[in-house]
């Protein structure tokens, strides 16, 4: 079965630009989130989808971070403009409903980004 | 709120050594209980799950229980194997809020 895919593995790009990371949840996934890892912070959730709805968005740092889901199977995480404080490495994870048996998540390799 | 509190590492041991991670929660409610384990390079996996007070997840002879009484949800293996080096991840779900503690680094030595 794939798992969770996210692209690219590895992105390296200068402070300005737009970086645009990607993520293929499983699919039957209702809910799908992205995480943020550093050594500093450990892991952050950043935000989380349920059937492609946006439902908690607090984790965002700020305004230039953004995330979308237009469909069942592809969600982007977007970063504009980049800073080099934002390096760090970027999951997808998705997962079947929660609730009372709440499901585990299945994470994506991750996307190690780099901001020179 | 919801909160995970794991044992600081790095932990180091030599194999066949018994293992014991230890993980305590806060959480209103009954959040279920999750260990992850995250390999060089990769993300996360989910190494054993318990959804309820007493129950004991267990996989690849790693096993935890949740506890109610005192909110924890201790990781223990019996014998390691260089190959269980890894970072470990103590987990809950309340009701959608996931929120994962600080991952306990742990080298295994031949």
């Amino acid at each position: 079965d794939a798992g969770v895919i996210q692209s690219p593995r590895h992105e390296v790009t200068e402070m300005g630009q737009e970086v645009t990371l990607r993520c293929k949840p499983i699919s039957g996934h209702d809910y799908l989130f992205w995480y943020r890892q550093t050594m500093m912070r450990g892991l952050e959730l950043l935000i989380y989808f349920n059937n492609n709805v946006p439902i908690d968005d607090s984790g965002m740092p700020e305004d230039r971070f953004s995330a979308k889901m237009p469909n069942a199977s592809f969600s982007t995480l977007k970063i504009q403009p980049s800073e080099p404080r934002d390096s760090a490495v970027y999951f997808c994870a998705s997962s079947l409903k929660t609730g009372p048996f709440n499901q585990p998540q299945h994470f994506g390799d991750g996307t190690r980004l780099s901001i020179l | 709120g919801n909160s995970v509190t794991q044992m600081e590492g790095p932990v180091t041991l030599s194999e066949e050594a018994f293992l014991t991670i230890n993980c305590t929660y806060t959480a209103t409610g009954y959040p279920s209980l999750f260990w992850y384990v995250q390999y060089p390079g990769e993300g996360l996996q989910l190494l054993l799950k318990a959804t309820k007070a007493d129950d004991k997840g267990s996989n690849k002879g790693f096993e935890a229980t949740y506890r109610k009484e005192t909110t924890s949800f201790h990781l223990e293996k019996g014998s390691v194997q260089v190959s269980d080096s890894a970072v470990y991840f103590c987990a809950l779900d309340n009701n959608n809020d996931m929120r994962f503690g600080a991952g306990t680094r742990l080298t295994v030595k031949p």
